[in-house]
């Protein structure tokens, strides 16, 4: 089945960097951009922006730009999100999530994010 | 960028009551632009409602989404026991952003 598996929690001092990992399987991986999205603890949705996997050219959200990094390994169908200078406010929760584009009619289309990784879990902490 | 407002942000139903959530956005978004998702404690969101009004696959016919340029709207007919979660509104516009939830809690 279709699924995107996240790598496991990381706790990483002030400063350092953390890259973290979403591998697909059950579908074409570069026919679908990948997503990523924060949710710092008890708060809401972030979308951080996006990476086309057939160019692999990301698009940063305003306020990720600079430490934040999309890329991508096809030959494992793997994206990637890596945040270098992790302050303490980068502590939260970070997903990846397919983005579909369908039709929806004439000259119209669908998007919305149908799978979700179940999350990699960033402390950032002296 | 679209700022989207949702209201309650809190709503203490009892299970088989109606549940109705509003997402508001600070401009005009297209139809096809506009999903809501499901989270509950310690998940990842789950996709519920595309193109503002298309339930994705899997969704019970109990969730259905309405609305149209700034004005959108979740209904939950008879909420059931897995219902009560956080729900987030989000349009796929220039630049995607997300509601900020709405709590729907157990009375």
């Amino acid at each position: 089945q279709v699924q995107l598996v996240q790598s496991g929690s990381e706790l990483k001092k002030p400063g350092a960097s953390v890259k973290v990992s979403c591998k697909a399987s059950g579908y074409t991986f570069t026919s679908y951009a990948m997503n990523w999205v924060r949710q710092a603890p008890g708060q809401g949705l972030e979308w951080m922006g996006w990476i086309n996997t057939n160019t692999g050219n990301p698009t940063y959200a305003q306020g990720f730009t600079g430490r934040f990094v999309f890329s991508l390994d096809t030959s494992v169908s793997t994206a990637y999100l890596q945040i270098s200078s992790l302050k303490a406010e980068d502590t939260a929760v970070y997903y990846c999530a397919r983005e579909v584009i369908a039709v929806a009619g004439f000259g119209d289309y669908y998007y919305y994010m149908d799978v979700w990784g179940k999350g990699t879990t960033v402390t950032v902490s002296s | 960028e679209i700022v989207l407002t949702q209201s309650p942000g809190t709503l203490s139903l009892s299970p088989g009551e109606r549940a109705t959530l509003s997402c508001r956005a600070s401009q005009s978004v297209s139809s096809s632009y506009l999903a809501w998702y499901q989270q509950k404690p310690g998940q990842a969101p789950r996709l519920l409602i595309y193109g503002a009004s298309s339930r994705a696959t899997g969704i019970p016919d109990r969730f259905s989404g309405s609305g149209s340029g700034t004005d959108f709207t979740l209904t939950i007919s008879r909420l059931e026991p897995e219902d009560f979660a956080v729900y987030y509104c989000q349009q796929y516009g220039s630049s995607p952003t997300f509601g900020q939830g709405t709590k729907v809690e157990i009375k």
